[in-house]
């Protein structure tokens, strides 16, 4: 069975620095991976996936992410983090048809 | 914001009855998937609907049950309702063969 984990309830970081918010995931097969962003009261808004090619995927509102293998990881960065980037980030795996997505990570970008 | 569109977007239930939540899919979508995401949890999939078939199912059980209709529509029905049902409960569109999935902004259930 497939299963995603973000390690990180919560990332802190100051407004101007790069962030990272760190994906691993199990899944048998060549994964299609993804991130979306859930900001307060709202439904899931989809950043970028990676599903074959380039280990760099570059995404929405300046977001990127690192695809490696070896280390079965998609980590999500911004090399310079803005306030309304703070909301609840989401990485997902999809083995076949339906969305396996991880506990979030609760992102902060401090002023 | 995406084209889809769930309707209402809250509602409070009595423990032991029904409730009927509805998704209108993008335009040109023709596969709609419910998910369930309770309080500080990640999504979970409830089930897949494509050419008005149930497609897949994750792990919930049967009194969670839905309809796809030719326009694509669905609706997500939940019978004898218990007070773990309160969640947020979404609803994503997409085409068959495309990756990425676009979400509604979900319908927030709560069970009294």
């Amino acid at each position: 069975a497939q299963s995603v984990a973000q390690p990180e309830d919560q990332v802190n970081v100051a407004e101007g620095n790069p962030l990272t918010v760190k994906c691993t995931y199990s899944v048998s097969g060549n994964p299609y991976l993804f991130w979306y962003v859930q900001y307060p009261n709202r439904g899931l808004q989809f950043l970028l996936k990676y599903i074959t090619g380039d280990n760099l995927v570059k995404g929405s509102y300046g977001f990127e992410a690192e695809f490696n293998k070896s280390q079965t990881s998609f980590h999500l960065k911004k090399p310079s983090a803005l306030v309304s980037d703070s909301a609840l980030y989401f990485c997902a795996v999809r083995p076949l048809w339906e969305l396996t997505f991880g506990s979030g990570t609760q992102l902060t970008v401090l002023p | 914001e995406t084209g889809v569109t769930q309707s209402p977007t809250h509602l409070i239930k009595t423990r032991g009855q029904q409730v009927t939540l509805r998704c209108s899919s993008q335009s040109g979508h023709n596969t709609v998937s419910w998910y369930q995401q309770a309080l500080g949890q990640g999504p979970q999939f409830i089930f897949q609907y494509y050419r008005e078939e149930e497609n897949g199912r994750g792990n919930f059980p049967p009194r969670f049950s839905g309809l796809q209709f030719p326009n694509y529509s669905s609706e997500l029905n939940v019978n004898a309702l218990e007070l773990d049902d309160s969640a947020l409960y979404l609803c994503a569109s997409s085409s068959r063969g495309d990756t990425e999935a676009f979400f509604g902004q979900g319908t927030r259930l709560t069970v009294v």
